[in-house]
């Protein structure tokens, strides 16, 4: 059985905070895939960063960076200096045969 | 390029009335998915296809739901005697193909009311 929990349903920050969105995922399975995708008020998903299960290191790009722990489950992503265009929800999404989207935690940032 | 679009982008209809919502996916991606996302809730999976075939059709909620592709590109799916817990936004995706590495790219979805 697979299980992805989100466990923060919404957060806000203010401006140039630094916000961590947290993403457990439980398989049994030993080759998967994670991927972050955010959906911002206008509906359309879009795809930003992902992570095979062999790769633990830690990650940064532009404002974005992620943190794998197989030994915990976790996928979380950091945003750096948030802005208010980063309002959104955003979506942990693991693939294994099929992709397999978390509840999703909106994140609010106020100017 | 242009990216996934789906069409209509809005669909109202009554209850017991069939409904067919068309996806446009990327050109030469050779996956396509189906989700349905209700209000304010997550995404529910619905099928998949690779090329033309339907080898995961384990997310349709039931018999009313179908889906084809044709020429490996243009898909659509039908909602028959169409009921209001149908109601929802449907998004499309493609995908380079079935590698689990490939991220999915979206389209707008529709959303369908079913009064």
């Amino acid at each position: 059985a697979q299980k992805v929990t989100q466990a923060q349903t919404e957060i806000s920050v203010v401006e140039k905070e630094d916000v961590t969105l947290d993403c457990v995922y439980e398989t049994r399975d030993t080759t998967y895939y994670l991927f972050w995708y955010k959906q911002p008020p206008s509906g359309e998903l879009v795809f930003l960063i992902r992570r095979n299960s062999f790769d633990e290191q830690n990650e940064i790009s532009g404002r974005y960076s992620w943190n794998f722990q197989k030994s915990t489950s976790s996928f979380n992503f950091t945003i750096t200096a948030s802005q208010v265009v980063d309002s959104a929800v955003y979506f942990c999404a693991p693939n294994t045969d099929k992709l397999i989207f978390g509840t999703g935690t909106r994140l609010q940032v106020f100017p | 390029g242009a990216g996934v679009s789906q069409s209509p982008s809005n669909k109202v209809t009554e209850k017991g009335k069939d409904v067919e919502l068309r996806c446009d996916p990327i050109s030469g991606h050779t996956a396509l998915y189906w989700y349905r996302q209700s209000l304010g809730q997550g995404l529910e999976f619905l099928i998949y296809f690779q090329g033309n075939s339907a080898p995961d059709k384990s997310g349709l909620p039931s018999d009313r739901f179908s889906a084809e592709r044709t020429g490996g590109s243009v898909s659509t799916l039908t909602i028959q005697r169409t009921q209001q817990e149908d109601s929802a936004v449907y998004l499309c995706a493609s995908s380079l193909d079935r590698e689990g590495w490939n991220e999915q790219f979206f389209g707008p979805g529709t959303r369908l009311t079913v009064l």
